[in-house]
């Protein structure tokens, strides 16, 4: 593993179902982030997490959790999911809160 | 309300200069930053500006100008592989980043 990946690439899924997307670094970063991308708008935070055991809410956070049991992991979890998250979810990870993000290549998320 | 404005779209020819602006207002600056991204791509880091002033790094440039809320990335010898969306974030005052919408350059031959 060289930087960050993300399973599934891509994925379709009923709405109501649960669906936990996966995030793994292996740069020893301190912070780890999510975010989704929609057409016309912005990158969008959903949660963060500046160290392993904590986690943070970000601009958009109903609907989605996130736990950090350990440095190089940060599942996202979609308890029920509903059409409003069809997008593209990129994970990323800074060595500190502060320092350039890095970005995964995306999970790209339909909901129907 | 926080607020990042970018051109939605931009044409250039290779070899040419092409400028994209970015203008901001967030609730306080703790620096700006350019990403690029290809169609289906993740963004890529390609600057970083937290004092007024041009940072240089090959053909890319930033500049920034913290008192009137404006940066621009100015790219040179354009390249048919500079055909990118270009996103401009600011980090407010809690370090977190406020994302442009992006800039999506087209290069024609």
């Amino acid at each position: 593993i060289a930087g960050i990946t993300q399973a599934p690439t891509s994925q379709i899924l009923a709405a109501g179902r649960r669906m936990t997307l996966r995030c793994t670094q292996d740069m020893r970063h301190n912070a780890m982030y999510w975010y989704r991308q929609d057409l016309g708008l912005g990158l969008r935070l959903i949660h963060y997490s500046n160290t392993a055991g904590t986690t943070g809410k970000g601009e958009v956070p109903d609907g989605y959790s996130v736990s950090r049991a350990n440095t190089d992991d940060v599942p996202l979890t979609l308890a029920s999911a509903v059409p409003s998250q069809t997008s593209v979810y990129f994970c990323a990870s800074s060595a500190g809160a502060t320092d350039t993000q890095y970005f995964g290549p995306g999970t790209r998320l339909t909901v129907l | 309300g926080q607020n990042i404005d970018q051109p939605t779209e931009m044409t250039a020819t290779e070899g040419a200069i092409v400028q994209i602006n970015c203008t901001y207002q967030t609730s306080g600056f703790n620096g700006l930053f350019w990403y690029q991204q290809h169609a289906g791509e993740a963004p890529t880091f390609l600057s970083y500006n937290v004092l007024d002033g041009l940072e240089e790094k090959g053909r890319f440039s930033s500049f920034l100008s913290r008192s009137k809320g404006y940066s621009y990335l100015l790219l040179k010898e354009l390249q048919m592989k500079d055909s990118a969306s270009y996103l401009c974030a600011v980090e407010d005052s809690n370090y977190q980043l406020i994302w442009g919408a992006g800039t999506k350059l087209i290069i024609k031959p």
